[in-house]
């Protein structure tokens, strides 16, 4: 019930196309929703965040979706380019002090 | 922009060994954290720590693993006997409040290499 399921494993994306990566979660009780992103060697970069309280965020061509009856939630990254390409990682939290983390989505985003 | 940062970047040692991993959490920080990836998976969660104790362990921090936050800025893991699966990357992330509350920000990692 603690893990989030994350798709696709790999995603490639032509430069000026809209990328799409997809978490699921169980645990009802998770009410903070982040995106990270990591470049090789790096550590992971908070992107985006969310709380179940709203259905969407935008920051500039990153948007997060969240529907909560499905207990799903999405990122979109609009006019993806190729300095996007990293590896995204959604993550969940409640009321504790971990988050938990989805398996990852490699995202190769081609001129 | 302050960051975390962490030493060494990449630490080599042989099965049994002690190591300690260290981390400079954000100035004003008051919750520090350490995750693991083992190459090419999911960033796990291994330990929290607020007032000086730990809040919440998973189940791979075992007896051998252990938090200290020794100075007003330092925060270390040490692993006492370190075995080959131990070997992975070591990521240390620091809150100003819990995980649901404010953004964690993560350290650039150090990579554990146990021969």
């Amino acid at each position: 019930q603690q893990q989030v399921k994350q798709s696709p494993q790999s995603l490639i994306v032509q430069k000026g196309g809209i990328s799409i990566i997809n978490c699921a979660y169980e645990n009802t009780a998770f009410d903070y929703f982040p995106w990270y992103q990591q470049f090789p060697g790096k550590g992971p970069a908070l992107l985006i965040a969310i709380r179940p309280d709203v259905s969407e965020k935008k920051e500039g061509r990153f948007t997060i979706s969240f529907n909560k009856s499905a207990k799903q939630f999405s990122l979109h990254i609009m006019d993806s380019q190729p300095g996007d390409s990293a590896t995204y990682f959604c993550a969940a939290s409640e009321d504790t002090d971990k988050l938990i983390f989805g398996t990852g989505t490699r995202l190769q985003v081609f001129p | 922009e302050p960051e975390v940062t962490q030493t060494p970047s990449h630490q080599v040692t042989q099965m049994g060994q002690e190591v300690i991993l260290r981390c400079v959490p954000i100035s004003n920080h008051l919750y520090f954290y350490w995750y693991r990836q083992i190459l090419g998976q999911k960033v796990e969660f291994l330990v929290s720590f607020y007032n000086n104790e730990i809040s919440e362990k998973s189940e791979i921090f075992d007896d051998q693993f252990s938090v200290e936050r020794p100075d007003g800025s330092n925060f270390t893991l040490k692993i006492r006997s370190t075995k080959l699966e131990d070997s992975a990357m070591y990521f240390c992330a620091s809150s100003r409040q819990g995980a649901n509350l404010y953004e964690q920000y993560f350290g650039p990692g150090t990579r554990l290499t146990v021969t």
